[in-house]
């Protein structure tokens, strides 16, 4: 069976302070791994799709990268306006985005 | 801006009332997508229409239905809403249903049940 895990579930930070953030995946024949971001009372806003093993992704603080078994979301020196719940989700061989529960992160200044 | 729009934002039924949901979207998009996110649960998908054709995932209640009479509007219909029934509803819109294309959301329903 196709699962996503995400850890931490919680992740708090100071301001300026650098951390990565978990996907764990097993599925067969993955096509893409997806990172979204999605605010208190949002729908998730698309971030990156990484399609395999090595391949790097940026956005201003975030660096997302893939291996065969997982992808890392880095934070650069965070701002409070980066907290925000991220969500890890794959699609392997049907339509369905297959997400894990997401990481919650707070930021304080 | 092109985007997914959702209505309502919160919506509130008693035990059994069928209850419409509605999402439309600019960005002209072949697929629509309706999930379901309970409380602190991961996004689930129930089904998706790629441009009229209709596709349910196997795990998908019977209560769920949904319809899409053209291109910018999806509804789903929620038949006797239970209160396991109680979450958010996003809506996504997709160019195509490749890993290339990513899934583009609402800001969702959140439904209640009394």
């Amino acid at each position: 069976e196709d699962q996503v895990t995400q850890s931490p579930e919680a992740l708090r930070l100071q301001e300026g302070e650098s951390s990565s953030l978990n996907c764990s995946y097993t599925v067969s024949g993955l096509r893409g791994l997806f990172w979204y971001r999605q605010d208190p009372g949002k729908g998730p806003e698309f971030l990156f799709t990484l399609y395999s093993a090595g391949e790097e992704k940026e956005k201003e603080r975030l660096k997302a990268t893939l291996t065969k078994k997982e992808s890392f979301l880095h934070i650069t020196a965070p701002k409070p306006e980066d907290s925000a719940t991220y969500l890890c989700a794959v699609q392997a061989g049907g339509t369905a985005l297959i997400f894990g529960k997401g990481t919650t992160l707070s930021v304080s200044s | 801006d092109a985007m997914v729009i959702q209505n309502p934002r919160y919506q509130v039924t008693q035990f059994g009332k069928p209850v419409t949901l509605s999402c439309s979207q600019t960005l002209n998009h072949n697929v629509m997508y309706w999930y379901q996110q309970k409380s602190s649960q991961a996004p689930k998908l129930l089904f998706h229409y790629y441009d009229k054709d209709f596709n349910n995932e196997a795990d998908t209640p019977d209560n769920f239905q949904s319809r899409r009479p053209n291109t910018s509007f999806c509804f789903l219909d929620i038949r006797s809403p239970g209160l396991g029934d109680a979450a958010m509803y996003l809506c996504a819109t997709s160019r195509d249903t490749g890993a290339n294309q990513p899934q583009h959301f609402g800001d969702g329903t959140r439904l209640s049940i009394l």
